[in-house]
C-alpha cells in the first residue's frame, strides 16, 4: 500500500512569495490533514479536512494560509505572502474515518525555508 | 490550549544503556500516542495507550499511560543506535474528530 505523498520535498523562497504544497492521501481515507512542524517543536495542527468538507481549521492563520480538498482527495496548501517565520516542514497525514479508534499516517513533509 | 510537556529535550546515551522520556501535561486526555520521528520523514506511530495505568510492551520499548491519563512514559532498555530518532507524545482528545496535540519531542541519540 503506498504511502502519504507529498511534494515538493523542499522549497526556498523570499519572504512576501507565494508557495503551495501538495498532498496525496493513502487511497480511500476520508480524512486528511496538515500539520506544521518548526525546528525544535511538535507537529502542530493547521486543518482537518473529511473527505472535501473542513472539520476544524482553528489554527490555521487565514490571512495568509489557506488549504483546499477538492473531489476529497489530493489536498494542496498555500501561504501568501510567506513570513520569515512561516519556515517550517510541513506535514500532511490521513486517516480512515477521522475518528479515535484511527491511526494517522505521516508524509515525508516539505521543508519550506523562507529567506 | 492543551500542552503536552516533554522531557528530556534532548538524551546522549552509549549503547546498552536504559532511558526513561517523559511526557506530562495538566489535560486528560482519551489517549496518548507515541511517535517516532528520523530525520526528512514523517512522524511514525509506535504505540496507543487508552486506558489510565496501562502498560505496552513492544520488544525493548515499554510505554505506560498514568492512572489519571494525563502523562506517559516510555522507557527503552538496552537501547541501541537505531533507537536514535525524536520521540513525540500526542494526545487525542474525545469526541467525533480525532485531533492531536503533539509534545515538543525529545530527541534521542545512541552512541555506538
Amino acid at each position: 500500500e503506498a504511502g502519504v505523498a507529498q511534494s515538493p520535498r523542499y522549497k526556498i523562497i523570499e519572504k512576501r512569495q507565494s508557495v503551495a504544497f501538495w498532498c496525496n492521501p493513502i487511497s480511500g481515507h476520508a480524512t486528511l490533514y496538515w500539520y506544521q512542524q518548526i525546528l525544535g517543536q511538535g507537529p502542530k495542527l493547521l486543518i482537518q479536512f473529511q473527505n472535501n468538507g473542513v472539520v476544524d481549521d482553528s489554527q490555521l492563520p487565514k490571512d495568509r494560509f489557506s488549504a483546499e480538498r477538492l473531489k476529497g482527495v489530493d489536498s494542496t496548501l498555500k501561504i501568501q505572502p510567506a513570513k520569515l517565520e512561516d519556515s517550517a516542514v510541513y506535514l500532511c497525514a490521513s486517516s480512515s474515518h477521522g475518528t479515535s479508534a484511527d491511526t494517522q499516517y505521516f508524509g515525508p513533509g516539505t521543508r519550506l525555508t523562507v529567506l | 490550549t492543551q500542552l503536552l510537556e516533554q522531557s528530556p529535550q534532548f538524551l546522549s546515551i552509549q549503547e546498552g544503556e536504559n532511558l526513561t522520556v517523559y511526557c506530562n501535561s495538566s489535560s486528560v486526555f482519551s489517549s496518548l500516542q507515541w511517535y517516532r520521528q528520523e530525520p526528512g520523514e514523517g512522524p511514525v506511530l509506535l504505540v496507543t495507550v487508552v486506558t489510565g495505568g496501562e502498560v505496552k510492551k513492544l520488544k525493548r520499548l515499554t510505554f505506560q499511560f498514568g492512572d489519571a491519563r494525563k502523562d506517559s512514559s516510555l522507557h527503552i532498555t538496552a537501547a541501541q543506535p537505531g533507537d536514535t530518532g525524536l520521540y513525540l507524545c500526542a494526545g487525542a482528545t474525545s469526541g467525533s474528530a480525532r485531533q492531536l496535540t503533539f509534545g515538543s519531542g525529545t530527541q534521542l541519540t545512541v552512541l555506538p
